[in-house]
Protein backbone atom coordinates (compact mmCIF):
# COMPACT_ATOMS: atom_id res chain seq x y z
CA UNK A 1 0.00 0.00 0.00
CA UNK A 2 1.02 3.29 -1.30
CA UNK A 3 1.79 5.80 1.82
CA UNK A 4 2.91 9.02 2.45
CA UNK A 5 4.38 11.04 5.49
CA UNK A 6 4.62 14.53 5.98
CA UNK A 7 6.46 16.07 9.04
CA UNK A 8 6.46 18.58 10.55
CA UNK A 9 2.63 18.91 11.52
CA UNK A 10 2.77 22.41 12.07
CA UNK A 11 5.68 25.01 11.23
CA UNK A 12 5.54 28.52 12.69
CA UNK A 13 8.31 30.97 11.01
CA UNK A 14 9.04 34.43 11.31
CA UNK A 15 9.12 36.82 8.03
CA UNK A 16 12.30 35.58 6.21
CA UNK A 17 12.91 32.39 8.18
CA UNK A 18 13.67 29.80 5.36
CA UNK A 19 12.90 26.08 6.21
CA UNK A 20 11.75 22.94 4.93
CA UNK A 21 9.12 19.95 4.49
CA UNK A 22 9.76 16.93 4.86
CA UNK A 23 7.95 14.40 2.59
CA UNK A 24 8.02 10.44 2.81
CA UNK A 25 7.26 8.27 1.03
CA UNK A 26 6.72 4.44 0.01
CA UNK A 27 5.08 3.36 -3.41
CA UNK A 28 5.82 0.57 -5.59
CA UNK A 29 6.70 2.27 -8.65
CA UNK A 30 6.63 6.25 -8.74
CA UNK A 31 5.04 7.95 -11.44
CA UNK A 32 4.98 11.30 -9.94
CA UNK A 33 5.21 13.16 -6.52
CA UNK A 34 2.98 16.06 -6.43
CA UNK A 35 3.46 19.14 -4.16
CA UNK A 36 -0.07 21.08 -3.47
CA UNK A 37 -0.87 24.29 -1.62
CA UNK A 38 -4.10 24.33 0.39
CA UNK A 39 -5.18 27.39 1.85
CA UNK A 40 -8.36 27.03 4.32
CA UNK A 41 -11.56 26.37 3.06
CA UNK A 42 -10.41 25.57 -0.62
CA UNK A 43 -9.03 23.15 -2.75
CA UNK A 44 -5.68 22.44 -3.22
CA UNK A 45 -3.78 24.60 -5.64
CA UNK A 46 -0.90 22.73 -7.91
CA UNK A 47 2.61 23.74 -7.04
CA UNK A 48 4.96 21.25 -8.39
CA UNK A 49 5.76 17.71 -10.15
CA UNK A 50 8.53 15.66 -9.71
CA UNK A 51 9.15 12.51 -11.38
CA UNK A 52 12.92 11.03 -10.57
CA UNK A 53 15.60 10.70 -7.75
CA UNK A 54 17.64 13.90 -8.08
CA UNK A 55 14.90 16.49 -9.58
CA UNK A 56 14.56 19.87 -8.44
CA UNK A 57 12.10 22.84 -9.21
CA UNK A 58 11.87 25.99 -8.21
CA UNK A 59 9.04 28.35 -8.34
CA UNK A 60 9.53 32.10 -6.62
CA UNK A 61 10.17 31.38 -3.01
CA UNK A 62 9.57 27.81 -3.36
CA UNK A 63 11.68 24.57 -4.23
CA UNK A 64 11.03 21.02 -4.49
CA UNK A 65 13.42 18.49 -4.62
CA UNK A 66 13.05 14.39 -4.66
CA UNK A 67 15.21 11.49 -3.40
CA UNK A 68 14.21 7.79 -3.96
CA UNK A 69 12.78 8.08 -0.36
CA UNK A 70 11.30 11.71 0.46
CA UNK A 71 10.81 15.33 -1.15
CA UNK A 72 11.87 18.47 0.25
CA UNK A 73 9.67 21.58 0.15
CA UNK A 74 12.58 24.55 0.64
CA UNK A 75 10.69 27.87 1.49
CA UNK A 76 13.40 30.47 1.21
CA UNK A 77 12.35 34.24 2.92
CA UNK A 78 9.23 33.36 3.98
CA UNK A 79 6.44 35.94 3.50
CA UNK A 80 3.27 35.81 5.82
CA UNK A 81 1.22 35.32 2.33
CA UNK A 82 3.10 31.78 2.18
CA UNK A 83 0.71 30.98 5.18
CA UNK A 84 -1.05 27.62 3.83
CA UNK A 85 -1.03 23.93 4.44
CA UNK A 86 1.34 21.95 1.94
CA UNK A 87 0.50 18.31 0.91
CA UNK A 88 2.51 15.79 -0.98
CA UNK A 89 1.00 13.47 -2.75
CA UNK A 90 2.19 10.59 -4.75
CA UNK A 91 0.89 8.81 -7.86
CA UNK A 92 2.00 4.65 -8.28
CA UNK A 93 3.19 3.52 -11.75
CA UNK A 94 1.67 0.30 -13.57
CA UNK A 95 -1.55 0.52 -11.43
CA UNK A 96 -5.34 0.16 -12.74
CA UNK A 97 -6.26 3.37 -10.82
CA UNK A 98 -5.09 5.74 -13.50
CA UNK A 99 -4.01 9.36 -12.30
CA UNK A 100 -5.18 7.94 -8.93
CA UNK A 101 -2.89 10.49 -6.07
CA UNK A 102 -2.01 9.25 -2.32
CA UNK A 103 -2.06 12.30 -0.13
CA UNK A 104 0.00 12.82 2.97
CA UNK A 105 -1.50 14.79 5.89
CA UNK A 106 0.03 18.06 5.38
CA UNK A 107 2.71 20.59 6.78
CA UNK A 108 0.23 23.95 8.11
CA UNK A 109 2.83 26.59 7.72
CA UNK A 110 2.36 30.01 9.62
CA UNK A 111 4.46 32.93 8.79
CA UNK A 112 4.60 35.81 10.80
CA UNK A 113 5.65 39.23 10.89
CA UNK B 1 -5.98 26.73 -18.41
CA UNK B 2 -6.87 24.06 -16.36
CA UNK B 3 -9.64 25.08 -14.74
CA UNK B 4 -11.92 23.25 -12.42
CA UNK B 5 -15.09 24.37 -10.45
CA UNK B 6 -17.59 23.04 -8.20
CA UNK B 7 -21.55 24.15 -7.96
CA UNK B 8 -22.80 24.80 -4.64
CA UNK B 9 -19.90 25.94 -2.73
CA UNK B 10 -21.99 25.15 0.40
CA UNK B 11 -24.90 23.30 1.05
CA UNK B 12 -27.22 22.86 4.26
CA UNK B 13 -29.74 20.01 4.19
CA UNK B 14 -31.50 17.98 6.36
CA UNK B 15 -30.93 14.33 7.77
CA UNK B 16 -32.63 11.73 5.49
CA UNK B 17 -31.85 14.24 2.04
CA UNK B 18 -30.38 13.82 -0.99
CA UNK B 19 -27.94 16.37 -2.15
CA UNK B 20 -26.11 16.72 -5.58
CA UNK B 21 -22.68 18.43 -6.24
CA UNK B 22 -21.66 19.20 -9.51
CA UNK B 23 -17.94 19.27 -10.67
CA UNK B 24 -16.79 20.85 -14.14
CA UNK B 25 -13.79 20.97 -16.33
CA UNK B 26 -13.70 24.46 -17.81
CA UNK B 27 -10.92 24.69 -20.45
CA UNK B 28 -10.60 20.66 -21.20
CA UNK B 29 -12.15 17.43 -21.26
CA UNK B 30 -11.99 15.32 -18.27
CA UNK B 31 -12.29 11.24 -19.04
CA UNK B 32 -11.96 10.91 -15.09
CA UNK B 33 -12.38 13.24 -12.52
CA UNK B 34 -12.23 12.05 -9.15
CA UNK B 35 -14.08 12.83 -5.80
CA UNK B 36 -12.41 13.44 -2.33
CA UNK B 37 -13.59 14.20 1.23
CA UNK B 38 -11.54 15.99 3.69
CA UNK B 39 -12.78 16.39 7.26
CA UNK B 40 -11.44 18.90 9.81
CA UNK B 41 -7.60 18.98 10.06
CA UNK B 42 -7.34 15.97 7.67
CA UNK B 43 -6.07 15.43 4.71
CA UNK B 44 -7.64 14.06 1.20
CA UNK B 45 -8.92 10.79 0.97
CA UNK B 46 -9.94 9.56 -2.37
CA UNK B 47 -13.55 8.42 -2.24
CA UNK B 48 -13.87 7.39 -6.33
CA UNK B 49 -12.75 7.55 -9.60
CA UNK B 50 -15.82 8.82 -11.93
CA UNK B 51 -14.90 7.90 -15.74
CA UNK B 52 -17.38 8.98 -18.42
CA UNK B 53 -19.32 6.83 -20.02
CA UNK B 54 -18.94 3.94 -17.60
CA UNK B 55 -19.45 3.15 -13.70
CA UNK B 56 -17.26 4.69 -11.39
CA UNK B 57 -14.69 3.38 -9.20
CA UNK B 58 -15.08 3.22 -5.66
CA UNK B 59 -12.47 3.19 -2.87
CA UNK B 60 -12.60 0.44 -0.02
CA UNK B 61 -15.07 1.55 2.14
CA UNK B 62 -17.31 3.69 0.59
CA UNK B 63 -20.91 2.47 -0.38
CA UNK B 64 -21.47 3.39 -3.43
CA UNK B 65 -25.05 3.55 -3.00
CA UNK B 66 -24.82 6.36 -0.88
CA UNK B 67 -22.60 7.93 -3.27
CA UNK B 68 -24.26 7.88 -6.92
CA UNK B 69 -21.61 9.38 -9.30
CA UNK B 70 -22.59 10.51 -12.54
CA UNK B 71 -20.07 11.44 -15.07
CA UNK B 72 -22.53 11.65 -17.90
CA UNK B 73 -20.16 14.23 -20.42
CA UNK B 74 -16.39 14.97 -20.61
CA UNK B 75 -16.69 17.84 -19.39
CA UNK B 76 -19.43 16.96 -16.09
CA UNK B 77 -19.11 14.95 -13.56
CA UNK B 78 -21.78 14.87 -10.22
CA UNK B 79 -21.91 13.48 -6.79
CA UNK B 80 -25.08 12.83 -5.09
CA UNK B 81 -25.20 12.33 -1.62
CA UNK B 82 -28.19 10.29 -0.60
CA UNK B 83 -30.40 10.21 2.34
CA UNK B 84 -27.53 12.26 3.98
CA UNK B 85 -26.94 12.44 7.75
CA UNK B 86 -24.97 14.26 10.22
CA UNK B 87 -21.84 12.14 10.12
CA UNK B 88 -21.30 12.66 5.83
CA UNK B 89 -21.10 16.52 6.72
CA UNK B 90 -17.67 17.62 4.97
CA UNK B 91 -15.84 19.07 2.63
CA UNK B 92 -16.07 17.17 -0.70
CA UNK B 93 -13.75 18.14 -3.50
CA UNK B 94 -12.79 16.98 -6.86
CA UNK B 95 -10.48 16.85 -9.49
CA UNK B 96 -9.51 16.38 -12.86
CA UNK B 97 -6.51 16.01 -15.27
CA UNK B 98 -6.15 17.38 -18.73
CA UNK B 99 -5.94 14.81 -21.50
CA UNK B 100 -2.02 13.44 -21.39
CA UNK B 101 -1.32 14.75 -17.72
CA UNK B 102 -0.73 13.40 -14.41
CA UNK B 103 -1.42 16.56 -12.64
CA UNK B 104 -5.00 16.66 -10.87
CA UNK B 105 -6.40 20.25 -10.78
CA UNK B 106 -8.96 20.54 -8.01
CA UNK B 107 -12.03 22.49 -7.67
CA UNK B 108 -12.78 24.94 -4.62
CA UNK B 109 -14.56 22.27 -3.05
CA UNK B 110 -18.00 22.24 -1.39
CA UNK B 111 -18.89 22.25 2.40
CA UNK B 112 -21.54 20.05 3.82
CA UNK B 113 -23.29 20.63 6.25
CA UNK B 114 -25.93 17.95 7.45
CA UNK B 115 -28.74 19.11 10.14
Amino acid sequence: EDQVTQSPEALRLQEGESSSLNCSYTVSGLRGLFWYRQDPGKGPEFLFTLYSAGEEKEKERLKATLTKKESFLHITAPKPEDSATYLCAVQAAGKGGGNKLTFGTGTQLKVEL
Amino acid sequence: GAVVSQHPSWVICKSGTSVKIECRSLDFQATTMFWYRQFPKQSLMLMATSNEGSKATYEQGVEKDKFLINHASLTLSTLTVTSAHPEDSSFYICSASPPGWNEQFFGPGTRLTVL
